[in-house]
């Protein structure tokens, strides 16, 4: 079953305590992306990435690093967290051409995180 | 800068009540636009892709139109499945196609 897995999928943690967010996907896909949800702001891109070891910042990569050592994975970072990085994050996945990246991707199960 | 603005925030309707969904955007050049579907506690899911003006895609009792400045998700004799919330995003030709800018979504509720 083609599919994007997150871990975990619920978080708690406090402030500076290092984390990771990890997302895989089986579909061979070039193009991955982290996003952020919050109330009244929708849907905000963080990072992006077309392929291994080839990645750029979205429209609110502050406080956030990424990696793409695998092509299949795309982990997320928060080196010191804070309480405004509280959000629902998305990873996604797909196809990536000549013409820039397929936006009909797909959409991981979201990790609900807080920070206190 | 690219803007997306969804609106109503929010719609009820009764089964069979049909109605739209519309979605303003701002963009430099527009590469493509984009209807989502997300459910609660769900990542979004993939509907359509609109490139042009005039396009219209359709899924079951979904269709979606686009012009210049807007698109249109029409919902024909609805059904409480059908209640969810629908985003819309934009990629820019020009400024970030790399990129995918949203906007904040329709919440429908569909009620029997």
């Amino acid at each position: 079953e083609a599919q994007v897995t997150q871990n975990p999928r619920y978080l708690i943690t406090v402030t500076g305590k290092k984390l990771t967010v990890t997302c895989s996907q089986n579909m061979n896909h070039e193009y991955m992306s982290w996003y952020r949800q919050d109330p009244g702001l929708g849907l905000r891109q963080i990072y992006y990435s077309m392929n291994v070891e080839v990645t750029d910042k979205g429209d609110v990569p502050e406080g956030y690093k990424v990696s793409r050592k695998e092509k299949r994975n795309f982990p997320l970072i928060l080196e010191s967290p804070s309480p405004n990085q509280t959000s629902l994050y998305f990873c996604a996945s797909s196809l990536y051409s000549m013409t820039g990246p397929d936006f009909s991707q797909f959409f991981g199960p979201g990790t609900r995180l807080t920070v206190l | 800068e690219d803007q997306v603005t969804q609106s109503p925030e929010a719609l009820r309707l009764q089964e069979g009540e049909s109605s739209s969904l519309n979605c303003s955007y701002t963009v430099s050049g527009l590469r493509g636009l984009f209807w989502y579907r997300q459910d609660p506690g769900k990542g979004p899911e993939f509907l359509f892709t609109l490139y042009s003006a005039g396009e219209e895609k359709e899924k079951e009792r979904l269709k979606a139109t686009l012009t210049k400045k807007e698109s249109f998700l029409h919902i024909t004799a609805p059904k409480p499945e059908d209640s969810a919330t629908y985003l819309c995003a934009v990629q820019d030709a020009n400024t970030g196609f790399q990129k995918l800018v949203f906007g904040t979504g329709t919440r429908l509720l569909v009620s029997p």
